[in-house]
């Protein structure tokens, strides 16, 4: 089946120690999405890649990092997480606006723990 | 000023009966559509509906119907013959056609808790 997918499922990683988020797609979707969501909260968008070109929201702290090296890959780089990073990460797919095939499709989340 | 708005934090429902959750919006953009996500604890955005801002009838999905007002500028989820299995968060969303990239802004989301 076509999904979103994303590795791991739970991270933990120490304060101040890079960690790198990876997300797949067999959708072939050209949009793919990166929100961070902490608990009881709406997932907030950090950037989005275009195609290849990115898009980081005004708000995104410069440690929040990303990668696209193909249509089906994107990863999220935090080069100095911190206690307040803890968050459950998702990852999103879509079609360009337009399109018929409107919705976004989600992965399953990493839960990252920040030690 | 808040882009999409869920009133209800928390909501309680009998097993078998009709819920409905809030959802109120605010725009500019004529071309927009709407969308209700439900995040079980597992943490998975699964999508429930979609109504486009100028569909004349509004959405309905097996069990999920959305209440779209336009005046009113509301897109209420009712979801009929709650079961247990809909235990979950609700969240209302939104995108605007004039940003490119088919962005979602999400409301602040609804609890929905089915007693047996």
């Amino acid at each position: 089946d076509a999904m979103v997918i994303q590795n791991p499922r739970y991270q933990v990683t120490q304060f101040g120690k890079p960690v790198t988020l990876s997300c797949s797609q067999t959708l072939n979707h050209n949009v793919m999405y990166w929100y961070q969501q902490k608990s009881s909260q709406a997932p907030k968008l950090l950037f989005h890649y275009y195609d290849k070109d990115f898009n980081n929201e005004a708000d995104t702290p410069d440690n929040f990092q990303s990668r696209r090296p193909n249509t089906s890959f994107c990863f999220l780089d935090i080069r100095s997480p911190g206690l307040g990073d803890a968050a459950m990460y998702l990852c999103a797919t879509s079609r360009a606006s337009g399109a018929n095939d409107y919705e976004q499709y989600f992965g399953p989340g990493t839960r990252l723990t920040v030690t | 000023a808040q882009k999409i708005t869920q009133t209800q934090p928390g909501m309680f429902v009998q097993e078998k009966e009709a819920v409905t959750l809030d959802c109120t919006y605010d725009t500019s953009d004529p071309s927009y559509g709407l969308f209700w996500y439900k995040q079980p604890s597992s943490g998975e955005m699964i999508f429930l509906i979609y109504q486009g801002s100028y569909d004349q009838q509004n959405a309905t999905e097996g069990r999920y119907s959305l209440n779209f007002q336009k005046a009113r500028k509301s897109a209420n989820l009712v979801i009929s013959a709650s079961q247990l299995g809909d235990s979950a968060m609700y969240f209302c969303a939104m995108r605007e056609d004039k940003h490119a990239g088919n962005m979602l802004t999400f409301g602040g989301g609804t609890r929905l808790m089915v007693k047996p």
